[in-house]
């Protein structure tokens, strides 16, 4: 069964370093998402990116963010200078299509732990 | 999105029926029931989702009131891996942000 992959399992990082999270989505998808989870606290929504543009954020994901599909099967999420606060699960997750009148599933990776430290 | 409201804990005896509540009072006519369930702090895992007719797959089914206005997840068999959080969301068709509550933490005793 297809499923979405993500890349390392655990970064561990100084503050204010640039870090990369990969994501592979499933190959047929064409809608991407990033979500965050802080320890003990509900799953965020951050991004969703659709035909090589962010389509929707949340107030989260700001100027030290940004996506980016840098090949056909890669989806990454960079954050260019850690905080502390940036510590959290990441999941990276991908949906078939999202069209007017009906939505897609989306489907989840394992996730990627960030410790900044 | 309408706001879904789940019980915060709720135990089930392996072998027997977990039964979920989700309450969406607020629901709108375009809007799906999805369900999602998390172990420890793994990716969030797709379980079923309905529009308006109750549905049932691999894993559980979903029973939706005919007002819309709650829904039941029913895990007929019940073992210990599906000790998790379940969740219960509301998402208008078109949307691309699924928007997480606390869920219900379901705790399957042996």
């Amino acid at each position: 069964e297809p499923e979405v992959t993500q890349t390392p399992s655990h970064q561990v990082t100084q503050m204010g370093q640039e870090v990369i999270l990969r994501c592979v989505p499933i190959s047929n998808h064409l809608y991407f998402y990033w979500y965050r989870q802080i320890l003990g606290q509900k799953v965020e929504f951050l991004v969703s990116f659709y035909n090589n543009e962010i389509s929707e954020k949340s107030e989260i994901f700001d100027d030290q963010f940004s996506v980016e599909r840098p090949d056909g099967s890669n989806f990454t999420l960079k954050i260019r200078s850690t905080k502390l606060e940036d510590s959290a699960m990441y999941f990276c997750a991908s949906s078939e299509f999202v069209g007017r009148g009906w939505t897609d599933t989306q489907y989840f990776g394992p996730g990627t732990r960030l410790t900044v430290l | 999105d309408a706001k879904t409201t789940q019980p915060p804990s709720m135990d089930c005896a392996e072998g027997r029926a977990a039964n979920l509540p989700c309450n969406h009072s607020t629901i709108s006519g375009n809007e799906y029931v999805y369900w999602y369930r998390q172990i420890h702090s793994q990716g969030p895992q797709y379980i079923i989702h309905g529009l308006k007719n109750n549905e049932t797959n691999e894993m559980a089914s979903l029973i939706i009131t005919e007002d819309r206005k709650s829904s039941t997840l029913i895990l007929p068999h019940a073992t210990l891996r599906d000790t998790a959080v379940y969740y219960c969301i509301v998402i208008k068709s078109g949307s691309e942000k699924l928007v997480f509550g606390k869920g219900t933490k379901l705790t399957v005793n042996p």
